[in-house]
């Protein structure tokens, strides 16, 4: 089976531009989370959604920052209009159902966003 | 909250030596869950093991072995005869059961193994 899949793998972008994330999970994953990873900050969970409904956004760190869910396959990240400040790579990550008693998240390979 | 405390930000070694990455945890939930995770140099995360709160027997995996001890509060990783593949950022992490998809990661131990 594929693991999660995100695309692009690299954006280079200048602020002020939107720049879409894109996220695959894992089929029958339930659980689906974007990560922000910085130097300064580490891991930090932005948002996490169960059976396409955003459940906690409490990490989004402003109102520039959106995560959309359509679809038990699909899930992006938008950031209108991005800033400089926003350059981190942003991890997708899925897991099961919780009645699998598996809590494991199981990660994407990350976007690398560079914003000019 | 939970929080992970990674005290150790950067150990070097030289191959074949033995090395232990500290992991001390905090949380008030009584069922939790621990993560180790491995970053290599590509940048991608690496699922390495989960532990229940329930579960204080360590475990051991070819090379890699965990010490969980809840008296401590601590989760430890050793990696014995490394080897310079084991290169890389290794994340402890923790997610409580009242909330078990908030998982806090810590702030990351890098290793490098020199040859």
């Amino acid at each position: 089976d594929a693991g999660v899949i995100q695309s692009p793998r690299h954006e280079v972008t200048e602020m002020g531009q939107e720049v879409t994330l894109r996220c695959k999970p894992i089929s029958g994953h339930d659980y689906l989370f974007w990560y922000r990873q910085t130097m300064m900050r580490g891991l930090e969970l932005l948002i996490y959604f169960n059976n396409n409904v955003p459940i906690d956004d409490s990490g989004m760190p402003e109102d520039r920052f959106s995560a959309k869910m359509p679809n038990a396959s699909f899930s992006t990240l938008k950031i209108q209009p991005s800033e400089p400040r926003d350059s981190a790579v942003y991890f997708c990550a899925s897991s099961p159902d919780l009645t699998t008693k598996d809590e494991t998240q199981y990660f994407g390979p990350g976007t690398r966003l560079l914003v000019l | 909250a939970q929080k992970v405390t990674q005290a150790q930000t950067e150990i070097s070694v030289v191959e074949k030596e033995d090395v232990t990455l500290d992991c001390v945890y905090e949380t008030r939930d009584t069922t939790y869950y621990l993560f180790w995770y491995k970053q290599p140099p590509s940048g991608e995360l690496v699922f390495l093991i989960r532990r229940n709160s329930f579960d204080e027997q360590n475990e051991i995996s070819g090379r890699y072995s965990w010490n969980f001890q809840k008296s401590t509060s601590s989760f430890n990783f050793t990696i014995t005869a490394s080897q310079v593949v084991d290169s890389a950022v290794y994340f402890c992490a923790l997610s409580e059961a009242y909330n078990n998809n908030d998982m806090r990661f810590g702030a990351g131990t890098r290793l490098t193994v020199k040859p």
